[in-house]
C-alpha cells in the first residue's frame, strides 16, 4: 500500500519550479505532505482531503485527484530552504494511519 | 506547545545486545506511532497505539521488537536482540486522531528520532 513518488531526486537552481508526484494503488481519503531535512524529523506541510482540494502554503501548493488516486506538490520560485526530502503520506481509510511514499530528494542550489 | 520528545538521540550497540527507546507524545494526542526509517527510505510503521491499546502491529518483528504505551501517554520501544539490519532511525509520532478516518486529526507530529547503529 506504499504510494510511489516521482521523481526520486531533483536538483534545481534558486527560482526554478518543481513538481513532485505521489501515486497510490488504493482509493485515497486524504494525502499529507511532509518535508524532512537531513538528520531532522519530518515536518508537516499540508493535508489534502477527498474532494479535489488544492491548497497553498507560501509558494508551495498541492493538488489531489481522487479518481486517479494521485497528488502532486508544486514548488514555485524555489528557495535554498526548500532543500530536503519530501514524503507523501496517504490515508486509505479504516485505521487512522498513513502509508509514506518512497520520498523525493530536492536540492536547491544557488 | 511542547513537541514530541524522544531519547536517546543516538545509540551505538553491538549485535545481539538490547536497546530501548523512549517517546513522550504531544499532550492530549490519543494516537502514538513508532516508525523505522532506513537511510534513503520513507518511514515504515512498526506499531500504532490508540490510548493504551495496540491498533496495528502487523509490521513489528515480534520475535525481537516489543513496545508498550504506559497509561496512554509515554511509550517505549525495545529491541532484543539487535541485528545489523536494525540500524536505522526510529521515529515516534503522535496525532489527535482517536480512530476511523482522521483527516486533519490524523496529522502526525514527529519527534527528532533516535539514530541506532548496530555493529
Amino acid at each position: 500500500q506504499q504510494p510511489v513518488q516521482s521523481p526520486q531526486a531533483v536538483i534545481l537552481r534558486e527560482g526554478e519550479d518543481a513538481v513532485i508526484n505521489c501515486s497510490s494503488s488504493k482509493a485515497l481519503y486524504s494525502v499529507h505532505w511532509y518535508r524532512q531535512k537531513h538528520g531532522e524529523a519530518p515536518v508537516f506541510l499540508m493535508i489534502l482531503l477527498k474532494g479535489g482540494e488544492q491548497k497553498g502554503h507560501d509558494k508551495i501548493s498541492a493538488s489531489f485527484n481522487e479518481k486517479k488516486q494521485q497528488s502532486s506538490l508544486y514548488l514555485t520560485a524555489s528557495q535554498l530552504s526548500y532543500s530536503g526530502t519530501y514524503f507523501c503520506g496517504t490515508e486509505n481509510g479504516g485505521a487512522n494511519n498513513l502509508f509514506f511514499g518512497t520520498g523525493t530528494r530536492l536540492t536547491v542550489i544557488p | 506547545e511542547a513537541g514530541v520528545a524522544q531519547s536517546p538521540r543516538y545509540k551505538i550497540i553491538e549485535k545481539r545486545q538490547s536497546v530501548a527507546f523512549w517517546c513522550n507524545p504531544i499532550s492530549g494526542h490519543a494516537t502514538l506511532y513508532w516508525y523505522q526509517q532506513i537511510l534513503g527510505q520513507g518511514p515504515k510503521l512498526l506499531i500504532q497505539f490508540q490510548n493504551n491499546g495496540v491498533v496495528d502491529d502487523s509490521q513489528l518483528p515480534k520475535d525481537r521488537f516489543s513496545a508498550e504505551r504506559l497509561k496512554g501517554v509515554d511509550s517505549t520501544l525495545k529491541i532484543q536482540p539487535a541485528k545489523l539490519e536494525d540500524s536505522a532511525v526510529y521515529l515516534c509520532a503522535s496525532s489527535l486522531s482517536a480512530g476511523g478516518l482522521g483527516g486533519r486529526l490524523n496529522i502526525q507530529y514527529f519527534g527528532a528520532g533516535t539514530r541506532l547503529s548496530v555493529l
